[in-house]
Parts: C-alpha cells; structure tokens; sequence
C-alpha cells in the first residue's frame, strides 16, 4: 500500500484567488488521481495526472480551471483557478494499488467566501 | 458521473445488529471495490471483488457480486460505533487504474 499526505488539509479562500493543493507519495507511482467531493456527494474524478506528460481530463472539468503539474514521481500538484463559492470541496489524490485499488491522501478541505 | 447508485442513502442501527448496503452499476466491469470514509476525510479500501468472484469474506465484511444483475451488496456483522462512516462503492471497468464511485451510504451505528 502507499502513503500519501496532502498540503494543506484545510483552507479558507477568497473568491478569484487561487490555491494549490499538493499530494506526496511515499513511493514512486505512474498514475496519480485527483478528485472532487463537494459536501454530502460522492466522489468525481477531475483528472488523471501522468508523469511526464499532460493530465487527461474527465467532462466537465477543463485545464484553465484545474491546472496540474507532476514534476515527477512521487508528486502532483492541483491548483482551484479563479475560486467560487461552488469550489468548496474536499478535494483528494489517490494512486492506484496492484490490484487498481486506490490510496487516498487525507483530502483537503477548501471553503471559498 | 456515478457509475451507479447505493441504497439505502442512509441507515441507522443498533450497535450490534449487522448491517447491508447494495451498489448497483450501469456497464461491465473488471472489479468493484467498497471503500469506507470517516468524517469527510480520505477513503480507506475494504476489499476488491473481481468479476470472475461471486463472494469474497474480510473479518466482519462480507461482499457479494451478481454480474447478471450489475449489483453487489456489503454486509457488516455484529456492527460497532466505530463503523460509523459512509460507505462507498467503486467500480473499475478499464485496462488501467481508473475508478468510478457510488453515490455512498451513510451508516450510523448507535452505542
């Protein structure tokens, strides 16, 4: 199994600013996975980010709104673009298992005012 | 977009009792997994049914699958307090890592 932490694990924004969401790893993985859980809902993949390479998207979620970087490895980067009062989520990376099960981080919890 | 739906949405028992929760989903698929989460924090995995299993036990967990029907159901035996949680589904139908989850079941259990 893989560890994974998150930075931060809560944030309070201001709407139009921006915020970066950062997943470590303690282990090097291929796939990294970024998903959206707004409040009392299930999980939606946002995209899937590939080292090396550019993230692959789900409908409804494009690159200007939800940047992603994987510089290497172990470690991604999400960014929430021109924050709204509907961004506020949990939001979570996970990595996939031998078996394609997932690892979740502990998620972090975003409110935008 | 869900794959599929949970129900009940919500369930609440007695410390003790077991409880069941079924997932159906929309298309074929290589497994389904069932994840728990605590307080609106991360998912921890419970267990991993393959298509090819119609049964799978793990301690108190017991998970079934029925292909025919695009159904699985998860039975927690003589439940506790501290399997309060919500409890997701998750279906893997493609060649590489990606999940698609369930609307979820919130289980309470009263002391």
């Amino acid at each position: 199994s893989a560890v994974i932490s998150q930075k931060p694990s809560r944030d309070i924004c201001q709407r139009g600013t921006s915020l970066t969401i950062q997943c470590q790893v303690d282990s090097q993985v291929t796939m990294m996975f970024w998903y959206r859980q707004q409040p009392g809902q299930s999980l939606t993949l946002i995209a899937t980010a590939n080292q090396g390479s550019e993230a692959t998207y789900e409908s409804g979620f494009v690159i200007d709104k939800f940047p992603i970087s994987r510089p290497n490895l172990t470690f991604s980067t999400l960014t929430v673009s021109n924050m709204s009062p509907e961004d506020s989520s949990i939001y979570l990376c996970s990595v996939g298992g031998a078996v394609n099960e997932q690892f979740f981080g502990p998620g972090t919890r975003l409110t935008v005012l | 977009s869900q794959q599929g739906e949970e129900d009940p949405q919500a369930l609440s028992i007695q410390e003790g009792e077991n409880a069941t929760m079924n997932c159906s989903y929309k298309t074929s698929i290589n497994n389904l997994q069932w994840y728990r989460q605590n307080s609106g924090r991360g998912l921890v995995h419970l267990i991993l049914i393959r298509s090819n299993e119609r049964e799978k036990h793990s301690g108190r967990l017991r998970v079934t699958l029925d292909t025919s029907k695009k159904s699985s159901s998860l039975l927690i035996t003589a439940s506790r307090a501290a399997d309060t949680a919500s409890y997701f589904c998750a279906t893997n139908s493609g060649g590489y890592q990606k999940v698609t989850f369930g609307t979820g079941t919130k289980l309470q259990v009263i002391p």
